[in-house]
């Protein structure tokens, strides 16, 4: 049972280039979540989704987009990278009123 | 929006002593309270949880402790031991989204 799995595990970029995180889960999980892991701040929920085709904005939205086409898939979009969003990215999922599960992240660096 | 903050940021204990982590919350439409312990380079994972209609929850040498009241929740590890070294984050949630704490880093000493 792979539970929450995120690609890739890391990439660098270069400042202005695009990417996206990918998220899958196999446990049909209704909600998925977007978080970013920066040293003394905790876990900041970026975006999130409460089904197929629904996304929310979270605590830090900007310089990142987010779809959910697919259940099991909730991806993450940099449009155009920026040094400040060199961090480790974490992808979680729940069911209902279950606790979230996370995947082991993402380590980015943006130069 | 939910912000939870939490104390202390880093704590250091003796193998065998307890260790205390507190958090406060501001929403009080909150009423799920996890908390995930983070080793290095690695994924959080949940290790106990309580909702607002219970005040106290235990597992094993793990405690946790809620005041609605208050707004403000603990979490309790007695007999620490070397292996309970890590990054402690607390949550609060009371709808669809979750907020953090900023995180304790508990060493325990041989």
């Amino acid at each position: 049972n792979a539970g929450v799995t995120q690609t890739p595990k890391f990439r660098v970029l270069k400042t202005g280039q695009s990417m996206t995180l990918l998220c899958a889960q196999d446990m049909n999980h209704e909600y998925m979540y977007w978080y970013r892991q920066d040293p003394g701040m905790g876990l900041r929920l970026i975006h999130y989704s409460v089904g197929e085709g629904t996304t929310a904005k979270g605590e830090v939205p900007d310089g990142y987009n987010v779809s959910r086409l697919k259940k099991q898939n909730f991806l993450l979009g940099l449009e155009s990278a920026a040094p400040s969003q060199t961090s480790v990215y974490f992808c979680a999922s729940k069911q209902g009123r279950q606790p979230q599960h996370f995947g082991d992240g993402t380590r980015l660096s943006i130069l | 929006g939910e912000n939870v903050e939490q104390h202390p940021s880093t704590l250091s204990v003796q193998e065998g002593d307890s260790a205390v982590i507190k958090c406060t919350y501001s929403d009080s439409a909150s009423n799920y309270f996890p908390w995930y312990k983070q080793e290095l380079g690695k994924r959080p994972q949940l290790i106990i949880d309580i909702r607002s209609n219970v005040g106290e929850k235990k597992d094993q040498r793990i405690a946790v402790t809620l005041n609605k009241t208050a707004k403000h929740f603990s979490l309790h590890i007695t007999e620490t031991q070397p292996e309970d070294s890590a990054v402690y984050f607390c949550a609060a949630s009371g709808g669809n989204d979750m907020r953090f704490g900023a995180g304790t880093r508990l060493t325990v000493k041989p």
